[in-house]
């Protein structure tokens, strides 16, 4: 599975857009790219994935470059509940591979 | 509430004793995890039950011996741990039937601390 590179924190006032980025510049084309987040002493929850198209949900959004070598997920209005790391993962969905590949992830804090 | 459920939520434990960890999922997923998240280090994936086959083991010490009976439930027992054991643990579960099984669950984790 590709390698992830992103900040290790980031601060983002409360009510403003949280932009989180990632570098996955060895990405391969059958991979995705996958965020999920883990609130302090909580277990990781996904948020959202996408392959090359620009992906929302009700909690974020992901929008990945033309060459799929970075993205960045939207967190449109931040709450203190929004605080939390942030994991960036690639990986081939495919039966069989299920495992996910955790780096350090980004810490955001969102301040009031 | 992720439909994932582990007990207990805290444990602590002599390098003698043996005890057990337990998971369960209320989501009808067919894929079950063990991870380990040691302070300040990334998660740790340990183990993966696919139709309660074992499908990954992570060169995990044989003192972690996992054990799935079905889909649904998901054990770590723990025996002779040494204090380096001491993390949160993990269950997660998903789809698992094929391509298209994008997220994991997680439960909330059992911290466990080894004296």
């Amino acid at each position: 599975d590709a390698k992830t590179t992103q900040p290790t924190s980031m601060d983002c006032a409360e009510g403003r857009a949280a932009n989180l980025p990632c570098n996955h510049s060895t990405i391969s084309g059958n991979e995705y790219v996958y965020w999920y987040r883990q609130i302090h002493s909580q277990g990781p929850q996904y948020i959202i994935h996408g392959l090359k198209n620009n992906e929302t949900n009700e909690m974020a959004s992901l929008i990945i470059t033309e060459d799929r070598k970075s993205s960045t997920l939207i967190l449109p209005h931040a709450t203190l509940r929004d605080t939390a790391v942030y994991y960036c993962i690639v990986r081939v969905a495919s039966f069989g591979n299920e495992k996910l590949t955790f780096g350090t992830g980004t810490r955001l804090t969102i301040i009031p | 509430e992720t439909g994932v459920t582990q007990t207990p939520r805290h444990l602590v434990m002599g390098m003698t004793n043996k005890k057990s960890l337990k998971c369960e999922q209320h989501l009808g997923h067919n894929a079950m995890y063990w991870y380990k998240q040691s302070a300040k280090k990334p998660l740790e994936l340990m183990f993966v039950y696919n139709f309660k086959e074992q499908t990954e083991n992570n060169s995990v010490p044989s003192r972690f011996s996992p054990e799935c009976p079905n889909s649904s439930h998901l054990f770590l027992h723990l025996h002779t741990l040494q204090p380096e054991d001491s993390a949160l643990y993990l269950c997660a579960s998903s789809q698992g039937q094929g391509p298209f099984s994008y997220e994991q669950y997680f439960g909330p984790g059992t911290r466990l601390t080894v004296t």
